[in-house]
């Protein structure tokens, strides 16, 4: 069975400043792995993805995330944050192949202060 | 515009009143899910589904119903609500399976009192 652990229930930065954001996860094989944000009030956004190839890839709203295959993690960065980027940040995995389920982390709410 | 559509977005009842949360979706998706999202438990599956008539559990169904009779609509049934489902519901849509991009609706707040 898959699972995700996202070890930091809430995370505060200054604008400006770089963030990390930790993801690990457990799936015996090589997994699908994402980030959504979740604004106030919305759904769920994806950010970025990765299935395969480049451990390190691109998302939207300058947001990068790294697979580590060793360490079982995929950790989302950004290098400098706004004060927009204030939300909820889910990381999930999935199961190759025909997947019928995402499995999600609980969730690291991310407060931006000016 | 491509998008998943719920309603109704809030919602008040009363334990065992049946409900039902509608949800639609405009881009000929097979693949779609209901998800609960409660404080520190994150997003749970509920229902899933991965073509018309082809309907599973997921992590956490117990209490719910969905079915799947057009491509574009995948309802949520309570039959008879019950306080512990008190949460924000979320249906979700994909291209073909849960590993591809999902795109969320704007979710459904239910309270049972």
């Amino acid at each position: 069975a898959q699972s995700v652990t996202q070890p930091d229930i809430h995370i505060t930065v200054s604008e400006g400043a770089s963030l990390e954001l930790r993801c690990n996860y457990s799936y015996g094989a090589t997994p699908y792995l994402f980030w959504y944000v979740q604004s106030p009030g919305q759904g769920l956004q994806l950010l970025l993805k990765y299935f395969s190839g480049d451990t390190l890839v691109q998302g939207i709203k300058g947001f990068e995330a790294e697979f580590k295959r060793s360490q079982s993690s995929f950790n989302l960065r950004k290098p400098s944050v706004h004060w927009s980027d204030a939300a909820e940040y889910f990381c999930a995995v999935g199961a190759t192949g025909t997947a019928s389920k995402l499995t999600f982390g609980t969730g690291t709410r991310l407060q931006v202060t000016l | 515009e491509a998008q998943v559509t719920q309603n109704p977005r809030y919602l008040i009842t009363v334990t065992g009143k049946k409900l039902t949360v509608t949800c639609s979706q405009n881009m000929n998706h097979e693949y779609m899910s209901w998800y609960r999202q409660d404080p520190g438990l994150g997003l749970r599956q509920i229902y899933y589904s991965m073509n018309v008539e082809v309907t599973d559990k997921g992590d956490v169904p117990e209490g719910y119903k969905v079915s799947r009779k057009e491509k574009r609509n995948f309802p949520l049934i309570l039959e008879s609500p019950s306080p512990n489902q008190t949460s924000l519901y979320f249906c979700a849509s994909s291209y073909r399976t849960a590993s591809y991009e999902q795109y969320f609706g704007p979710g459904t707040r239910l309270t049972v009192t």
